[in-house]
């Protein structure tokens, strides 16, 4: 059975900075990982997906990176806002279904 | 891309009665979810939206607690029934294109 984990739990840190948030996932035979940000009480909205054959993605001050053998993505956050604060989650699709796994997510706060 | 929009936003209900959510996403889905995130948590899988027949339910998630419909491919029903301060959450509808996973802006439910 999948199981996702993410580290740190928590995170804070000034404007400014650049930030890793890591993903570990136990079963290699991925589909696709995809990150999401979540403000409190609201939905999730799709960050970056990386399919299983790709090693990293790009969007603005976003960077994912996959080493799907190592069961490993992380999450890079350049020049970090407050704007930034949010939980993150990862999720992983499997190869033989349609479930994506979520971890617990990473609470990020940005301070000005 | 998919948009899904999900109704009512919130609700406060009283110990065992039932709420109904209703989920519409603007494009056809292969798939349709249900989770529910308790607060402080992450995202818990609580079944698959199956069109025309019967939802697939996760370990610990029953039909008649949790029945769901799914008449066609962008229309999907979540009741919560005979509810307690316990079902008190956040629930979220989801759909993916069998490629990336879309999430409508949840349902936050408290039940006194």
């Amino acid at each position: 059975k999948q199981e996702v984990t993410q580290i740190p739990a928590a995170l804070s840190v000034p404007e400014g900075e650049n930030l890793v948030l890591n993903c570990s996932f136990t079963d290699s035979a991925i589909y696709n990982l995809q990150w999401f940000r979540q403000d409190p009480g609201k939905g999730l909205t799709s960050l970056l997906l990386i399919q299983s054959s790709q090693r990293e993605q790009t969007s603005g001050r976003l960077n994912a990176s996959l080493d799907k053998s190592s069961g490993r993505s992380t999450l890079y956050i350049a020049a970090s806002q407050p704007g930034d604060s949010a939980t993150y989650l990862c999720a992983v699709k499997d190869s033989y279904g349609q479930n994506f796994v979520f971890g617990p997510g990473t609470r990020l706060s940005v301070l000005p | 891309s998919a948009v899904i929009s999900q109704k009512p936003s919130r609700d406060i209900c009283q110990r065992g009665t039932s709420l109904t959510i209703q989920c519409q996403v603007d494009s056809q889905v292969t798939m349709m979810f249900w989770y529910r995130q308790q607060p402080g948590q992450s995202l818990t899988l609580i079944a698959t939206a199956n069109q025309g027949s019967e939802a697939t339910y996760e370990s610990g998630f029953v039909i008649d607690k949790f029945p769901i419909s799914r008449p066609n491919l962008t229309f999907s029903t979540l009741t919560v029934s005979n509810m307690s301060p316990e079902d008190s959450s956040i629930y979220l509808c989801s759909g993916t294109d069998s490629y990336e996973q879309y999430f409508g802006p949840g349902t936050r439910l408290t039940v006194t």
